[in-house]
């Protein structure tokens, strides 16, 4: 089965940039889209990137995505980081089967 | 304004049977391709299913097939709604069930309700 593998947490100041990866197992990421949502404590997730590097209307630019198919992994990178920015970052995509596929999450702390 | 607000959760026994319902509106609701997606206490988020603006194509991960029905309701008095029939229920499907719809394109998950929690406990 596809799966998508993120680092479990990162940590960086505010005012850095942070990039969180997800690795997909099989086959080539490239070959569908990759999204990316944030999920704050207690709340529903919300859609920060969408078809590899597009951004919802709404969502800053210092949100960005990148997918490198040498490496089979999609990027996302948060640059001038908010204290706000402290949530969950989860990316999906699909698999074979059209079905759709997320990451484990990455746990982001703003120290 | 967009809204999906979700119901039907509750606790359930372990093999019992459950329906979760999700009322939408602020769109055209047929226009859509509606998800459930979960999230077990203190997990990640796990994609369930899928279904169509017309209700003709569904789809389920592996871990809920053959036990779980998507279904959605378009009729004007239904107030537009989707449905997530669930049995042989375990301990495994704990967790806050979403209702999300996709985009335009279909590619990503774009409104979400609050959730209803499902317990399976017995």
């Amino acid at each position: 089965n596809f799966m998508l593998t993120q680092p479990h947490s990162v940590s960086e100041s505010p005012g850095k940039t942070v990039t969180i990866s997800c690795t997909g197992s099989s086959g080539s990421i490239a070959n569908n889209y990759v999204q990316w949502y944030q999920q704050r404590p207690g709340s529903a997730p919300t859609a920060l990137i969408y078809e590899d590097n597009q951004r919802p209307s709404g969502v800053p630019d210092r949100f960005s995505g990148s997918v490198d198919s040498s490496s089979n992994s999609a990027s996302l990178s948060i640059s001038g980081l908010k204290t706000e920015d402290e949530a969950d970052y989860y990316c999906q995509s699909y698999d074979s089967r059209h079905l759709w596929v997320f990451g484990g999450g990455t746990k982001l702390t703003v120290l | 304004e967009v809204q999906l607000v979700e119901a039907g959760g509750g606790v359930v026994q372990p093999g019992g049977s459950l329906r979760l319902s999700c009322a939408a509106s602020g769109f055209t609701f047929d226009n859509y391709v509606m998800h459930w997606v979960r999230q077990a206490p203190g997990k990640g988020l796990e994609w369930v299913s899928l279904i169509s603006g017309d209700g003709g194509n569904t789809y389920y991960a592996d871990s809920v097939k053959g036990r779980f029905t998507i279904s959605r309701d378009n009729s004007r008095n239904s107030k537009n709604s989707l449905f997530l029939q669930m049995h042989s229920l375990t301990t495994e499907d704990t967790a806050l069930y979403f209702c999300a719809r996709a985009d335009g394109s279909g590619w990503y998950l774009d409104y979400w309700g609050q959730g209803t929690l499902v317990t399976v406990s017995s």
